[in-house]
């Protein structure tokens, strides 16, 4: 069965600094992985994903994530961090279950805090 | 497009009552999914439906069930609430069998 583990349940940065979320997953297929961003009392956004092709992936709001195979990983990074970033951001592994059924695993979260 | 919707925002029951929270995907979209969001678990997967059938389930208690319609709008039940059912509920939906799934802003059920 497919798994993610988020390293660290809360990051705080100050603003400007590079932000650094960490990803392992573990899946017995080649994955597609995702990252989601999830703002106080509201669903859960859609900031990148890998499926194939270009193991560097660039998304919304000037994150990226670099899929790395040997190690399992898919960070994401933002060389500055904005206020406005401060929020929960979630990794997640697709899980397909045959017959184009399919689920999202999700890791615990990060807890993302900017300081002024 | 309008992306998807839930309803309602916002519900408080009682222990042993039973709710039903709604779901419109974005147009085109006939698969739904469903996630409960908690503190303690985490976003745990409770089930897929597409073209009215249901694809999976996750490891959740009969107490909760779903439907989709004609229509790709989909509910979902929990009968006999308990405490432990206090959750956001997030629904998604995806086009076909492209993998990504588009979330809507959750129904929050407070069980009391």
């Amino acid at each position: 069965a497919q798994s993610v583990t988020q390293l660290g349940s809360h990051v705080s940065v100050s603003e400007g600094a590079l932000v650094l979320l960490r990803c392992n997953y573990s899946s017995s297929v080649p994955p597609y992985l995702f990252w989601y961003v999830q703002y106080p009392n509201q669903g859960l956004q859609l900031l990148l994903k890998y499926t194939t092709g270009a193991t560097l992936v660039k998304g919304i709001n000037g994150f990226e994530a670099e899929f790395k195979k040997s190690e399992t990983s898919f960070h994401l990074t933002k060389p500055s961090a904005h206020m406005s970033d401060a929020a929960e951001y979630f990794c997640a592994v697709s899980d397909s279950l045959g017959q184009g059924a399919q689920k999202l695993v999700f890791g615990q979260g990060t807890r993302l805090t900017i300081n002024p | 497009k309008a992306g998807v919707t839930q309803t309602p925002r916002y519900l408080i029951k009682t222990r042993g009552q039973q709710v039903t929270l709604s779901c419109s995907p974005i147009s085109g979209h006939r698969s739904v999914s469903w996630y409960q969001q908690t503190p303690g678990q985490g976003l745990q997967f409770l089930f897929e439906y597409f073209s009215e059938t249901q694809r999976n389930k996750g490891n959740f208690p009969g107490r909760f069930s779903g439907r989709q319609f004609s229509n790709s709008r989909s509910e979902m039940n929990v009968s006999t609430l308990e405490l432990g059912d206090s959750a956001l509920y997030l629904c998604a939906s995806r086009q076909g069998l492209e993998e990504t799934q588009y979330f809507g802003p959750g129904t929050r059920l407070l069980v009391l």
